[in-house]
């Protein structure tokens, strides 16, 4: 069984500042894990996903996250928020479990960028 | 290329109704999964269909089905509707590196 943790369920940052949103997983298989972005009244839109190769991933928006195994996170960060940043993000995991691949998601991180 | 597509867009139904929800993945893909997003929370695993058989099933009650057809598409049916079944539905289709890709979501009103 895997399981996530997003730490903070609200993020304000200031439009030019550092974005940082935290999430901790539990796993008791290698998992893959990744980062959707959600805007109101949208699906899901795929960051970034990290699936064992390299651990420190860069995604789409100048996102990226570094898997630590040693501190089992894979935290979300942008050197420089944008207006247009403003959004639900969620951190999920998969892994293989009687050969399906399920996501557990956390329960999300909504980020505000002030101007 | 087309995304995963949903429809309808909205629902409006009543307890004790049924619905069907109906998805098509993106071209290539065999595999679709079903999740429910309640306002708030993060999205919770209904159902996943690999050419056309059922791969994992989540913590969903029997009201709960789904199928996949030859060409991929996925319809999810829930029966007896209740209060709380009101959610945004969400079908995804998954990649070669077992990436997930969402579509737009079916809002679902129980009234």
């Amino acid at each position: 069984a895997q399981s996530v943790t997003q730490l903070g369920s609200h993020v304000s940052v200031s439009e030019g500042a550092l974005v940082l949103l935290r999430c901790n997983y539990s796993s008791s298989v290698p998992p893959y894990l990744f980062w959707y972005v959600q805007y109101p009244n949208q699906g899901l839109q795929l960051l970034l996903k990290y699936t064992s190769a390299a651990t420190l991933v860069k995604g789409i928006n100048g996102f990226e996250a570094e898997f630590k195994k040693s501190e089992t996170s894979f935290h979300l960060t942008k050197p420089s928020a944008h207006m247009r940043d403003a959004a639900e993000y969620f951190c999920a995991v998969s892994a293989m479990d009687t050969g399906r691949r399920a996501l557990t998601f956390g329960s999300g991180t909504r980020l505000q960028v002030q101007p | 290329d087309a995304g995963v597509t949903q429809s309808p867009t909205h629902l409006i139904k009543t307890r004790g109704q049924q619905v069907t929800l109906r998805c098509s993945p993106i071209s290539g893909h065999k595999s679709v999964s079903w999740y429910q997003q309640v306002l708030g929370q993060g999205p919770q695993f209904i159902f996943q269909y690999y050419e056309k058989e059922e791969r994992g099933r989540g913590n969903f009650p029997d009201r709960f089905s789904a199928r996949q057809f030859p060409n991929y598409s996925s319809e999810l049916n829930v029966n007896a509707l209740l209060l709380g079944d009101s959610a945004l539905y969400l079908c995804a289709s998954t990649g070669q590196m077992d990436e997930q890709f969402f579509g737009p979501g079916t809002r679902l009103t129980v009234l």
